[in-house]
C-alpha cells in the first residue's frame, strides 16, 4: 500500500485561503469516506481537524473544511492565521490488510 | 479529557526489541481502539497496528512479522513490542485512540517519542 500523495509545502499570506490535496487510488481514498486530516505543531500531539472526509470535531474551527473527489480529498483553510503553520497529514482507510494509509505530508507556511 | 502519555528507551541496539508503553488517563481502555502510529525523519507518518480489549488485533502487513501490541487493562496501558530493529526503526512513535467505532480516528494522540536504533 503506497502512501497517499500530498503536496510538501503549501503557503499564503494571512487572511488567504488555501486548499491542500491528498491523492490515493479506489483502493482508498476513492473506494470509503473515511479520509482524515491531521495538524501537527513539531513537538506537540497531531490533532485531529476532519474526519470522514468533511466532519469537523467540535472544537475545530469551522475555517478547517475538508472535501472529496473521486480518488483525492482536500482539505481547505481559510482565513489563513500565523498559528495555522504546522504540518498536515491525510490518512485513509483502506479496506486492505494495511487498514489505513497516510499522505506523505504537507508543510504550511503562513507568509 | 483522555490524555495519552508514551513511555520507553530512547535508544535501542540493532537486533535488539524496542518496547514502548502507552499510559491513558482520562478514560478507559476498555472498548476502544488503541493505536501505534511512527514517523521517520524527514519522512510521513506510518501506521503500524492497533489492539481493541485484547481480543483483537492487527498490523501492518510490513511490519507484521516483527510487531505484538499488547493491552492491560488493570494498568489503563497498552505497548508496542518490535523485534530485530534495524536503522529503518528510527522514529518518533506515536500512541492514539481510534475510537470506539471500527472506522477509525485518530485522537487524541501522545505527544511522541523518539526512538533511535543505534549501537
Amino acid at each position: 500500500q503506497s502512501a497517499l500523495t500530498q503536496p510538501a509545502s503549501v503557503s499564503g499570506s494571512p487572511g488567504q485561503s488555501i486548499t491542500i490535496s491528498c491523492t490515493g487510488t479506489s483502493s482508498d481514498v476513492g473506494g470509503y469516506n473515511l479520509v482524515s486530516w491531521y495538524q501537527h505543531h513539531p513537538g506537540k500531539a497531531p490533532k485531529l481537524m476532519i474526519y470522514e472526509s468533511s466532519k469537523r470535531p467540535s472544537g475545530v474551527s469551522d475555517r478547517f473544511s475538508g472535501s472529496k473527489s473521486g480518488n483525492t480529498a482536500s482539505l481547505t483553510i481559510s482565513g489563513l492565521q500565523a498559528e495555522d503553520e504546522a504540518d498536515y497529514h491525510c490518512c485513509s482507510y483502506t479496506g486492505s490488510s494495511t487498514f489505513y494509509v497516510f499522505g506523505t505530508g504537507t508543510k504550511v507556511t503562513v507568509l | 479529557q483522555v490524555q495519552l502519555q508514551e513511555s520507553g528507551p530512547g535508544l535501542v541496539k540493532p537486533s535488539e526489541t524496542l518496547s514502548l508503553t502507552c499510559t491513558v488517563s482520562g478514560g478507559s481502555v476498555r472498548s476502544y481502539y488503541w493505536n501505534w502510529i511512527r514517523q521517520p525523519p524527514g519522512k510521513g507518518l506510518e501506521w503500524i497496528g492497533y489492539i481493541y480489549n485484547s481480543e483483537s488485533t492487527n498490523y501492518n502487513p510490513s511490519l507484521k512479522s516483527r510487531v505484538t501490541i499488547s493491552l492491560d487493562m488493570s494498568k489503563n496501558q497498552f505497548s508496542l513490542y518490535l523485534n530485530s530493529v534495524t536503522d529503518a526503526d528510527t522514529a518518533v512513535y506515536y500512541c492514539a485512540s481510534g475510537g470506539s467505532s471500527f472506522w477509525q480516528r485518530f485522537d487524541p494522540w501522545g505527544q511522541g517519542t523518539l526512538v533511535t536504533v543505534s549501537s
